[in-house]
């Protein structure tokens, strides 16, 4: 049973351009987080997803960034026109449903670097 | 004051030293995670427990929910356990992160 998959695990981006994170969630799991770990900081939460729904961003910053999780594929985490501060590692983590939403498996991280 | 507070902040120790990093929060929690993060790697998951003491090798992750407090011990330790360990706890839908606990064995 294949864990959470990240990728890309390295992305450098300039700054202004776009970049794309994807997460596929383990097999029958249904909910996708997403959290950012700037240098020398801790984890903060960014966005909890159910497929085709948004159910709490009140991590993601109000520009920028925007998430999906479609009906197939991964969830994709978005940032547009990026900015040196956003270089961070961004870690992905899904679980099993809603009785389980506290038992989150994470992924090996995306550190985006923009130059 | 954070929700979730780690200590201590960085420890060194040398190879076979028994290993102690407590974990102290503050609210209302469904389970508690103890994460591993090598430098540049990405975060492995150790323990979730709700209640008691779990046992994975030489790991052994205990919490008092009434003190709202855990501890991560490590026995035996080698330097290949020098990482960052992460305690976290579940809230409603939400994960809340301690800034975890630098670990550095010494051979």
């Amino acid at each position: 049973n294949a864990g959470v998959m990240q990728n890309p695990r390295h992305l450098v981006r300039r700054r202004g351009q776009e970049a794309r994170l994807r997460c596929s969630p383990m097999k029958g799991h249904s909910h996708v987080y997403w959290y950012r770990q700037l240098p020398e900081e801790g984890l903060k939460f960014m966005v909890y997803l159910q497929k085709e729904n948004i159910i709490d961003e009140s991590g993601m910053p109000k520009e920028r960034f925007s998430a999906e999780f479609p009906k197939e594929g991964p969830s994709i985490l978005r940032i547009q026109q990026v900015v040196r501060g956003d270089s961070a590692a961004y870690f992905c983590a899904s679980s099993p449903g809603t009785r389980r939403r506290y038992e989150q498996y994470f992924g090996p991280g995306t550190r985006l670097t923009v130059t | 004051k954070n929700e979730v507070e780690q200590s201590p902040q960085n420890l060194t120790a040398q190879e076979g030293e028994f290993i102690t990093i407590n974990c102290s929060y503050s609210v209302g929690i469904s389970a508690l995670h103890w994460l591993q993060q090598h430098p540049g790697g990405g975060i492995v998951s150790l323990f979730m427990l709700s209640s008691g003491k779990k046992k994975h090798g030489r790991l052994i992750a205990t919490i008092n929910i009434q003190e709202k407090h855990s501890s991560l011990h490590i026995t035996a330790s080698h330097p290949r356990d020098s990482a960052v360990y992460i305690c976290a706890v579940s809230r409603d839908d939400k994960i809340i992160f301690g800034k975890g606990t630098r670990l550095h064995i010494l051979p």
